[in-house]
Formats: C-alpha cells, structure tokens, sequence
C-alpha cells in the first residue's frame, strides 16, 4: 500500500481482556517496528522485526506483550490481560530494511483500558 | 545511542525560517542524525538525517556542526502545518535504526 496502516485506529477494552493490534507495512519493506507513546512523552521503543524474526524485542515491558510477523509482511502486537497503564497509542513503522534512511510511521492505534 | 538535548518549545513567524537547535555532545563516529517531526494526532514523519556533512532535501537542511556535537535543523519557510513536536535523534546505523526519541521540541508556527 502507499503507507503504514493501523487497525483498528481506536480500541477500548477492559482490564483483564486480551487485544491484538494489526500493522500493515508498505509493501516490500523487510523491517517493521513497533513503538509506544504515552500522552505528552516521545514513542518508546518496544521490538523490531527483520523478515520473519523478531531482531531486537528489548523494549516490550513484560511477558504479557508479544508481536508476531509470521511471513514477514504484517505484524500483529498481542497485550494479554490488560491494564489500565497499557492505554497509549501503539505506533507502527516500517524501512525497506533496518539501517537504512528514515522509516516511514503508521498513525497508530489508540488503545484504551478501562 | 548519544542523548540529545532540545530545546522544550519554541515560536516561529509564518514565512520565515525556523531555526531547531540539537547537542549531541556524546555523539560516536558511527552515530547519524536524524530528524523526525509528529503533528498532532499523527505518527512520527522523517525529515532528513546526515552523517557529517550538511544535507538539505525538500523539507529542510540539516547543518551539523564539525565537530559533531551539535545540529541545526532549518525549515527555510515555515507554515502553519509546520506546527509540531521535532525530534532530533542520534543513531547507530548497525544498531538496527531503533529511534530513542526525547521529549522534542514544541515548534507553534504563528501567522
């Protein structure tokens, strides 16, 4: 596609449920990236995926937040047992490949826990 | 990755240029930087980067100091949809091009 979509763009759950997040990259682009952004604060880096695998999933804050990107075009961020501190936007991008020039960011989905 | 420091906000006049100051005193060699921007609402958008020398593309210039602990990010003439937070990011390349963003700078373009 011509760029980076998101769905859904606004999602509002229960604390307690599981959600998956959906990140579509633009078409040939090997690398992938998931960031977080909490109101008022910069994104915040949580993995990124080059191909199929997972190259640097350093930033995710615990075991109950996974991505997946099973045949290295889109990715799906899964938060199991949500809470309240998880409500952010959740930010996509994706580079032809990593290391090379800027990358290009989704418009993110707005993930609300209540 | 060096830590950038910016300034918190700034105002600029609709049609004249906005000057973004960035140190990076703790840049290494092997570090770019690179420029973001994030309108309201939006994701981040790539403005430019550059190494060492001073690069310019259709958005903005970038003039990096020489001994590399510092930038300037030059929006030759602002509008209004320039308002928005600029990061200003160092990068190791080899690193995977994994942003560690700051808390920007608040730019208001005002007419």
């Amino acid at each position: 596609g011509a760029g980076v979509s998101q769905t859904p763009s606004n999602k509002v759950t229960e604390k307690g449920k599981y959600v998956e997040l959906r990140c579509d990259p633009i078409s040939g682009h090997t690398a992938l990236y998931w960031y977080r952004q909490s109101l008022g604060q910069g994104p915040e880096f949580l993995i990124y995926f080059q191909g199929t695998g997972a190259a640097d999933d350093s930033g995710l804050p615990n075991d109950r937040f996974f991505a997946v990107r099973p045949e290295g075009s889109v990715s799906t961020l899964k938060i199991q047992r949500t809470e309240r501190g998880d409500s952010a936007v959740y930010l996509c991008a994706s580079s032809l490949t990593a290391g090379v020039g800027g990358y290009t960011f989704g418009s993110g989905t707005r993930l609300t826990v209540v | 990755d060096a830590k950038t420091t910016q300034p918190t906000s700034m105002d600029c006049a609709e049609g004249r240029a906005a000057n973004l100051p960035c140190n990076h005193s703790t840049i290494s060699g092997n570090e770019y930087v690179y420029w973001y921007r994030q309108i309201h609402s939006q994701g981040p958008q790539y403005i430019i980067h550059g190494l060492k020398n001073n690069e310019t593309n259709e958005m903005a210039s970038l003039i990096i100091t020489e001994d590399r602990k510092s930038s300037t990010l030059i929006l030759p003439h602002a509008t209004l949809r320039d308002t928005a937070v600029y990061y200003c990011i160092a990068i190791d390349k080899a690193a995977g091009n994994k942003l560690t963003f700051g808390g920007g700078t608040r730019v208001l373009v005002k007419p």
